[in-house]
């Protein structure tokens, strides 16, 4: 079965510093990942994705993500974190090329917040 | 380029009403997902079709909830009677999704439909 976990319900953050959200899977064969954002009363919008290739993926607004697949987790990065960079952020992951579903799990979601 | 679009954005009715939600998804697209949102539950996948034809509804919670998709540029989500419970924020998505690549392309979400039963 698939699953994604996202440890941290918030990450609290300063305006300028780095910041990271944590995401951890679980999913036979190669995952295809995903990590969206949502702004209050808004749908979720994606940032980037992680298919093959290059561990290391770049994404909207300066955001990148890191694929490991030894330790399976996908955390989401920002070298210099800004004020409106604070929503809510989902990972999600399916099974790679040959799932038989379309279907994407998503994690419970991280609130980042960023104080100025 | 046109989003997804949900009507209504907000919706309250008493319970026992009849709630119909409306989506439009991205033309071309051939994927659209229906789901969920509570504090409780977080994002729920109720079901998807793709090329018009429900794939898995697993996740529609009980009878009350029904999903139509007519034609590739209009889907329905009707709640019927609606109940308290059923209060949530429920979003449509859709991706494009043929072929050996499907699945690795994003789904876009529209901004969603805020239900309220009282």
């Amino acid at each position: 079965a698939q699953s994604v976990a996202q440890p941290e319900d918030q990450v609290n953050v300063a305006e300028g510093n780095p910041l990271t959200v944590k995401c951890t899977y679980s999913v036979s064969g190669n995952p295809y990942l995903f990590w969206y954002v949502q702004y209050p009363n808004r749908g979720l919008q994606f940032l980037l994705k992680y298919i093959t290739g290059d561990n290391l993926v770049k994404g909207s607004y300066g955001f990148e993500a890191e694929f490991n697949k030894s330790q399976t987790s996908f955390h989401l990065k920002k070298p210099s974190a800004l004020v409106s960079d604070s929503a809510l952020y989902f990972c999600a992951v399916r099974k790679g090329y040959g799932g038989a579903t379309n279907k994407l799990i998503f994690g419970t979601g991280t609130l980042l917040a960023v104080q100025p | 380029d046109a989003g997804v679009i949900q009507s209504p954005r907000h919706e309250v009715t008493e319970m026992g009403q009849e709630v119909t939600l409306r989506c439009k998804p991205i033309s071309g697209h051939d994927y659209l997902f229906w789901y969920r949102q509570t504090m409780m539950r977080g994002l729920e996948l109720l079901i998807y079709f793709n090329n018009n034809v429900p794939i898995d509804d697993s996740g529609m919670p009980e009878d009350r909830f029904s999903a139509k998709m007519p034609n590739a540029s209009f889907s329905t989500l009707k709640i019927q009677p609606s109940e308290p419970r059923d209060s949530a924020v429920y979003f449509c998505a859709s991706s494009i999704g043929t072929g050996v690549m499907s699945g690795n392309q994003p789904q876009h979400f529209g901004d969603g439909t805020r239900l309220s039963i009282l």
